[in-house]
């Protein structure tokens, strides 16, 4: 059974606006999340991480909001560019190691 | 830095061939693991190890897949005999186990595996 549920398999954006990925999991036990990049032909580049214990967690133009009630976190890309294209995968773990990933969301940033 | 080295990067087999994928981790990171991804799918573990030893590999496939780390730094995962099914991209990935357990992992490029 998916643990980590990533419901869009695509998202199309325009240069300049917010990007908003979203990501879901049914695990209670896990307490740390991450956002990884792919490109195609490439291994997923870590991009942003957040602890259980905080809600919000900033990076330049990247930001992940976690909801604990709602099992629910999101990643914010402002302002969004063409580089950001590739798919993002959203991976949680309980206690560290081993990482349960998501199918991805396919990221179209248009000029 | 030296990223996570993988290879080969791409190979053909046909099936009941044997394959072997290699992997060098990130220098000083003693925590590696060996992933499978299928085509629209995540990544998903098959063996993790701390140092030499294997302390995860409830998701490897024991009756074809067998992995081994010699002096806890290379590792090799190998495919034996290879089916259809198996066709994926092989990743590796290393983390240094001072970050929150090791959660942060760095991927190498993964091989690609065609069985025809």
């Amino acid at each position: 059974d998916q643990q980590v549920k990533q419901n869009s398999p695509s998202l199309s954006v325009q240069e300049g606006r917010i990007s908003i990925l979203n990501c879901d999991y049914t695990n209670s036990m896990f307490d740390y999340f991450l956002w990884y990049k792919k490109y195609p032909a490439e291994g997923p580049t870590f991009l942003i991480s957040i602890s259980s214990i905080k809600d919000k967690n900033e990076d330049g133009r990247f930001t992940v909001f976690l909801n604990k009630s709602a099992k629910h976190l999101s990643l914010h890309i402002v302002p969004s560019q063409p580089g950001d294209s590739a798919v993002y995968f959203c991976a949680a773990s309980a206690s560290g190691y081993a990482l349960n990933f998501g199918k991805g969301t396919s990221l179209l940033v248009t000029p | 830095e030296a990223g996570v080295v993988q290879s080969p990067r791409y190979k053909i087999i046909e099936k009941k061939q044997p394959v072997a994928f290699w992997c060098n981790p990130i220098s000083g990171h003693n925590t590696l693991y060996w992933y499978r991804q299928n085509l629209g799918q995540g990544p998903e573990l098959l063996i993790r190890y701390e140092n030499e030893e294997a302390v995860d590999d409830s998701q490897l496939p024991k009756d074809r897949f067998s992995a081994e780390r010699l002096k806890g730094v290379d590792s090799t995962l190998k495919i034996q005999p290879a089916e259809l099914g198996d066709s994926a991209v092989y990743l590796c990935a290393s983390s240094s186990s001072g970050t929150h357990g090791g959660a942060e992992q760095f991927f190498g490029p993964g091989t690609r595996l065609t069985v025809l």
